[in-house]
């Protein structure tokens, strides 16, 4: 089975400034891993994945995260934020394929203040 | 493309009642559609798996008689809440995986927020 952690609930932070959220995973198979991006009262959208490759991967919005194995960890970071970044983020595991089922951590509530 | 349609996106019914939510993959086909549940400021906990033409796969603790799930057609999967009780209002999301692209990511819908008074 598989779990994900996201270490911080909330993360507070002023317009412009950077932001990094935590997700370590666990998982005894070989994993996919997302993050997801979420609205008040809306679904789910995906804002990063890594299937393979390059461990660094990028979004189109200046979000980037990198895998790193050994630390079984997937960080989420933005060097600025802006105002319409703020929204609850997830990170979610998948094990054997990309298209298998989720683990989400419990997460990350942004407030980009200005 | 790969969009996935939710309906209703809000009800609001009387305890006692049943609701049906429905979950369509417009531009593609899904054989397989996973149903989550997410409570005010947690995150989304896995209802079930649901496989066309088969019966659906429950995760453990979700009472597969309360929550019906069918999956009649490689666009359609419902999810029906049946008796529903105030401590079933939460936010259900469904999400598909493109048939035929199992290494692809899921796609999700859009969501539905059950409200039972």
């Amino acid at each position: 089975a598989q779990s994900v952690t996201q270490l911080d609930s909330q993360v507070p932070v002023f317009e412009e400034a950077p932001v990094e959220l935590r997700c370590n995973y666990s998982s005894s198979v070989s994993v996919y891993l997302f993050w997801y991006v979420q609205y008040p009262n809306q679904g789910l959208q995906l804002l990063l994945k890594y299937l393979s490759g390059s461990t660094l991967v990028k979004s189109i919005n200046g979000f980037e995260a990198e895998f790193n194995k050994s630390q079984t960890s997937f960080h989420l970071r933005k060097p600025s934020v802006h105002i319409s970044d703020t929204a609850e983020y997830f990170c979610a595991v998948s094990a054997g394929a990309a298209g298998n089922k989720l683990t989400f951590g419990g997460g990350t509530r942004v407030l980009v203040k200005p | 493309g790969a969009v996935v349609s939710q309906h209703p996106s809000r009800v609001i019914c009387k305890s006692g009642t049943s609701v049906k939510i429905e979950c369509r993959s417009l531009d593609f086909q899904a054989t397989t559609m996973f149903w989550y549940r997410q409570f005010p400021k947690q995150s989304l906990m896995l209802m079930a798996t649901s496989n066309e033409g088969s019966k659906a796969t429950y995760e453990q603790g979700v009472e597969k008689d309360k929550f019906l799930i069918n999956h009649a057609s490689l666009t359609l999967s419902t999810l029906t809440v049946t008796s529903a009780h105030p401590e079933d209002s939460s936010f259900y999301i469904c999400s598909a995986r493109v048939r035929g692209a199992g290494n692809s990511p899921l796609h999700f819908g859009n969501g539905t927020r059950l409200t039972v008074t």
